[in-house]
């Protein structure tokens, strides 16, 4: 099975509200992880990332938070935006081998 | 800069026929991959490159070849289509190989296979 996955495939916000979106990862190895967006008809654009030495990051209304405890991962985006409507992804890196492995991703709908 | 772009956008093939996708970036970046994304399974590495004339397997290789011939160009090549093959195609590029917060897409080839 996959080893990075999202628990929700969607999700409805209200305009102005906060988006939590989680990531769950099975492989205690994974030491960098990133978030990624991509709106319809474009490819993956990266948010943000963190590494395994962290437990929080921020950046410009977003936050990723990190569980290693539980394997899991968060993203959090303050003041929904119409423009924050996209399918948002997880991604780990292993150090075994540093190649990307990609989540199902969680289609984020933005309600006026 | 075009950053990293793709053609075609769009093709339908018939089981058996081969084509050529082409990515090519301008940013000049040593590393180039290819994904293929499917409804539900997230982005799957197929090749990838870290050079010029210089290519390897990623996840899902079987079913598909690759070319790195000038350094902004990476080809891949379906010989032999298979409807297990329908999908959309990125490619990415990145100046380095771990600069994953670095790592540019393109917008993709939607590719049907009937």
């Amino acid at each position: 099975g996959e080893s990075v996955g999202l628990h929700l495939p969607t999700l409805s916000v209200q305009e102005g509200d906060n988006s939590i979106i989680n990531c769950a990862y099975s492989n205690s190895a994974s030491d960098y992880f990133i978030w990624y967006k991509q709106e319809s008809g474009k490819g993956p654009q990266f948010i943000i990332d963190i590494r395994s030495n962290m437990d929080k990051r921020q950046g410009q209304r977003v936050t990723v938070l990190l569980n290693k405890t539980v394997k899991h991962l968060s993203l959090q985006i303050a003041a929904t935006q119409p423009g924050d409507s996209a399918v948002y992804f997880c991604a780990e890196i292993r150090s075994n081998d540093y190649k990307l492995s990609f989540g199902a991703g969680t289609t984020v709908t933005v309600r006026a | 800069n075009a950053g990293v772009t793709q053609t075609p956008k769009f093709r339908v093939l018939k089981t058996g026929q081969s084509m050529t996708l082409l990515c090519a970036q301008d940013m000049n970046h040593e590393y180039m991959y290819w994904y293929r994304q499917d409804p539900g399974m997230g982005l799957r590495l197929i090749h990838y490159s870290v050079g010029e004339g210089t290519t390897a397997k990623g996840e899902v290789p079987d079913g598909y070849n690759v070319s790195r011939l000038k350094k902004q160009n990476f080809l891949l090549g379906l010989e032999s289509a298979a409807p297990s093959q329908t999908s959309v195609y990125f490619c990415a590029s990145s100046y380095l190989e771990r600069s994953y917060n670095e790592q540019f897409f393109g917008p993709g080839t939607r590719l049907t296979v009937l």
